[in-house]
């Protein structure tokens, strides 16, 4: 089952542009994590964010966690072309190792 | 390190026909998952495993999916008979408990 809702559902920015997308999720979680999938791919992780965390970046990446709202976003600074994908969030609660998954955003970068 | 391996890349086939899908997980990953993602969605489980046994096949269609992991490593996944809808990737994950997944690149799946 989904239990996350994105937001946008779709973005289309100039390279260079930041880029931040809108996760929303239902349930207390362990940790929110971040996937991009390239057309035709499979899905790769991009970043990871515990529970009793509230930021985390990694290169051009920057999450947030809000817990008490249940939400988090991904920010994208300075895109490129090679970002043009969709994204994904996902939760994984305390109880097992599952995702719970968003129908993701497709995020265009034109050039 | 190796990553998530799935066969084949792509399969059509007529509806009623079976097809078997084949995935060898990251090497010391005893948990493995099996996805279904219809275009313009995320993916939905199927089938996890934690070494040889199943932990949540809720939604498996099991009258006429089925998962097997051998020995705790390869997994197959198959449908008999397929019907339209189950047009669709099928990926793979591998992980050990809590954090990552790691993916294959899937299968796609067209059923005509």
């Amino acid at each position: 089952s989904q239990q996350g809702e994105e937001d946008p559902q779709a973005l289309s920015i100039q390279e260079g542009e930041n880029a931040t997308m809108n996760c929303s999720y239902k349930t207390s979680i362990n940790n929110l994590q971040w996937y991009r999938q390239n057309s035709g791919r499979g899905l790769v992780h991009l970043i990871l964010i515990r529970s009793n965390e509230r930021e985390k970046h990694s290169g051009r990446l920057r999450v947030t966690l809000d817990t008490s709202k249940k939400s988090s976003s991904l920010l994208i600074t300075a895109s490129r072309a090679a970002d043009t994908a969709s994204y994904f969030c996902a939760t994984e609660e305390d109880s097992n190792y599952q995702l719970i998954w968003g129908a993701g955003t497709k995020l265009i970068i034109k050039p | 390190e190796a990553g998530v391996a799935q066969s084949p890349r792509y399969k059509i086939i007529e509806k009623r026909q079976s097809v078997a899908f084949w995935c060898n997980p990251i090497s010391g990953h005893a948990t493995l998952y099996w996805y279904q993602q219809i275009l313009g969605q995320g993916p939905k489980l199927l089938i996890q495993f934690q070494n040889n046994g199943v932990v949540d096949d809720s939604q498996l269609p099991k009258d006429r999916f089925s998962a097997e992991r051998l020995k705790g490593v390869d997994s197959t996944l198959k449908i008999q008979p397929a019907k339209l809808e189950d047009s669709a990737v099928y990926l793979c994950a591998s992980s050990l408990e809590f954090g990552p997944k790691y993916f294959g690149a899937g299968t796609r799946l067209s059923v005509l």
